[in-house]
């Protein structure tokens, strides 16, 4: 089975440009959730796609948007970008199974100049 | 709200010996699941061991487990045996019935030859 795979895996951008990241969930999975990890902390939840709606969304600004598409691939848009979103983000995917696992995928690391 | 902390921003242990990394939860909820997560320089978050809060044995998997002390909300990750392999960040994490992991600051663990 496949995993969950991102690109692109690394980017640099400017101050108030606008990104957009991709995310293609393990096989099987009807969930995908987005965190942002600054450099040396911990993930924070961005937000949550269950049957391409948003099922809940963390303490960002709604310049962070996202999509999840029929084939459960998802994307993270990022307008007006700001110093403050570089960072490595990740996408997840899990199953409405009970089990609550998520699978991560290796990221995006995203510089804002 | 859950807060997840874990005390220790690094620890190093020689090879083949033992380190017990911590971690403190706060929540109000009485079903809820606990994850230890490792993160090596490729970036891609691997899960590492899962426990079910309602569930008193303590989770294993092979040189991994878990110490779950409901009542004072501590869920602290033993690792046996420790191999060069081992080397990574360490992140607790909780989770509620959404999927929203919160996670730790992490812990940097560094396995010497």
């Amino acid at each position: 089975e496949t995993g969950v795979t991102q690109s692109p895996t690394h980017l640099i951008k400017t101050r108030g440009q606008q990104v957009t990241l991709r995310c293609s969930s393990q096989s099987g999975h009807n969930t995908v959730s987005w965190y942002q990890q600054a450099l040396g902390q911990g993930p924070q939840f961005i937000f949550q796609y269950y049957r391409e709606e948003e099922n809940g969304r963390g303490n960002f600004p709604p310049r962070f948007s996202g999509l999840q598409f029929p084939n459960y691939s998802s994307e993270l848009n990022v307008n007006a970008l700001e110093l403050d979103d570089s960072a490595l983000y990740l996408c997840a995917s899990s199953l409405v199974d009970g089990a609550n696992v998520l699978t991560f995928g290796a990221g995006s690391r995203l510089t804002v100049l | 709200a859950q807060t997840v902390t874990q005390s220790q921003p690094e620890m190093s242990v020689q090879e083949a010996e033992t380190v017990t990394l911590s971690c403190t939860y706060d929540t109000s909820e009485s079903n809820y699941y606990l994850f230890w997560y490792k993160q090596p320089p490729s970036r891609q978050m691997i899960l590492v061991i899962r426990q079910e809060a309602y569930k008193q044995q303590n989770a294993t998997e092979n040189r991994f487990s878990v110490n779950f002390q409901k009542a004072a909300k501590s869920f602290s990750l033993k690792i046996s045996d420790s191999q060069l392999g081992d080397t990574a960040m360490y992140f607790c994490a909780s989770l509620l019935n959404d999927y929203k992991l919160s996670f730790g600051a992490g812990t940097t663990v560094t396995v010497r030859a």
